[in-house]
């Protein structure tokens, strides 16, 4: 079983849309959980971070946390063309630093 | 936020030579960085985690000999691909989180380097 999973996709929603983005861990002691996008041929950048259960917003996005189900989402509304790239949930406990293997969105105008 | 700076953004080099990265924390002192690699369309994977001071952590797979991590200092670590193969063409990217932020906190990226061996 891999340390974080997400479906790799392409998730494709129509400009406007929300745009539901899934990603399970397997390590308990996991504490905190990011949520990171990434263009092609780019470096990732930090969207979202998230640290106790619940959600938490911020502009357009908002990240979901249930540490029981060991389950981190990213909800990204009024979904624009500009948001399609691939999107890496990232997890770390006491030390290493592990992402999944990102979803792709396209978001179609 | 944190700044990371990595060089060079693009390299290509022939097969058989070394290629050196550099990764610098820009605006605050790094004890540990990370190292990754990234193939087309896969995620990243964590080669090592680097140490200021003390050995580099390698994953598992990851050759040690092939890949040298120094740490030299807060602010620097270096990964050297020595004696690169094509096989080792990829993108290379390092980053590190800011200490003084608290524990388990979001990781700064560097631009990521782009390896070509031909």
């Amino acid at each position: 079983q891999k340390e974080v999973e997400q479906n790799s996709g392409p998730l494709s929603v129509p400009e406007g849309a929300i745009a539901s983005l899934n990603c399970t861990y397997s390590d308990r002691v996991s504490q905190s959980f990011f949520w990171y996008r990434q263009y092609s041929g780019k470096s990732p950048e930090l969207i979202m971070s998230i640290y106790s259960n619940g959600d938490k917003e911020d502009g357009r996005f908002t990240a979901q946390l249930n540490k029981a189900s060991q389950y981190v989402s990213l909800l990204i509304r009024d979904s624009q063309p500009s948001d399609s790239a691939t999107y890496l949930c990232a997890v770390t406990g006491t030390y290493k630093y592990i992402f999944g293997t990102g979803t792709r969105l396209k978001v179609l105008a | 936020g944190a700044v990371v700076s990595q060089h060079p953004s693009r390299v290509i080099c022939k097969s058989g030579t070394s290629v050196k990265i550099e990764c610098r924390s820009l605006d605050f002192q790094a004890t540990t960085m990370f190292w990754y690699r990234q193939f087309p369309k896969q995620s990243l994977m964590l080669m090592a985690t680097s140490n200021e001071g003390s050995k580099a952590t390698y994953e598992q797979g990851v050759e040690k000999d092939k890949f040298l991590i120094n740490h030299a200092s807060l602010t620097l670590s270096t990964l050297t691909v020595t004696s690169a193969h094509p096989e080792d063409s990829s993108f290379y990217i390092c980053s590190a989180r800011d200490p003084s932020r608290g524990g388990n906190t979001e990781a700064f990226f560097g631009q990521g380097t782009r390896l070509t061996v031909v």
